[in-house]
């Protein structure tokens, strides 16, 4: 069964600076790969998404994430964040097999300090 | 454009009484889900219907039951509430793409309290 594991339950940073946030999964077959962001009091939206072609997958507000099969991971980066950005970060995976069911990591919440 | 709806936003409960959440959507989704959102957990599946007519569990099952009313409408259940039911509910429809590229709709969410 798939599992997702987001190393990070809290990142602080300053305004500007970049950021990684870290996702890894465990699944014995192809997966497809999600990221989603949920700001205060909101729920979840997508911010990515990893299907199948190139492992570099660029989302909304400036945000990318990085597809390696051979590390598991799928992290998610921004060079330069801004206050906007404070939210908590979800990483999520599904596989074709189980066509429907999606699991989610803990999550990750970034703090950005002026 | 009200995308996926949820019933009621806030609930206290005594324990042992009995819900129900609802959910609707009008993207025309064939799957609907439903999570539990608690501190330091992340979302937790609940249960989810691929499709109208079928409901499977997901990672976390015990204590709810649900129903697939018509393709909008997904409701979640709570027979006899328990104080570790307190927590924050979503609803999500999806689209696929890709077959099992499932990208999920959220609704706002259903904060319930159990006493």
């Amino acid at each position: 069964a798939q599992s997702v594991t987001q190393l990070d339950s809290q990142v602080p940073v300053f305004e500007e600076a970049p950021v990684e946030l870290r996702c890894n999964y465990s699944s014995s077959v192809s997966v497809y790969l999600f990221w989603y962001v949920q700001y205060p009091n909101q729920g979840l939206q997508l911010l990515l998404k990893y299907l199948s072609g190139s492992t570099l997958v660029k989302g909304i507000n400036g945000f990318e994430a990085e597809f390696n099969k051979s590390q598991t991971s799928f992290h998610l980066r921004k060079p330069s964040v801004h206050i906007s950005d404070t939210a908590e970060y979800f990483c999520a995976v599904s596989e074709p097999s189980s066509a429907s069911k999606i699991i989610f990591g803990s999550g990750t919440r970034l703090s950005i300090r002026p | 454009n009200a995308g996926v709806t949820q019933t009621p936003k806030f609930q206290v409960l005594k324990t042992g009484q009995s819900m129900t959440l609802q959910c609707a959507q009008d993207m025309n989704h064939n799957s609907m889900y439903w999570y539990r959102q608690d501190p330091g957990m992340g979302l937790r599946l609940i249960y989810y219907s691929a499709s109208e007519g079928t409901t499977d569990k997901g990672e976390v099952p015990n204590g709810y039951n649900v129903s697939r009313l018509n393709k909008r409408e997904f409701s979640l259940r709570l027979e006899s509430a328990a104080p570790s039911q307190t927590s924050v509910y979503f609803c999500a429809s999806s689209e696929a793409p890709a077959p099992g590229a499932n990208v999920l709709t959220f609704g706002a969410g259903s904060r319930l309290t159990v006493l």
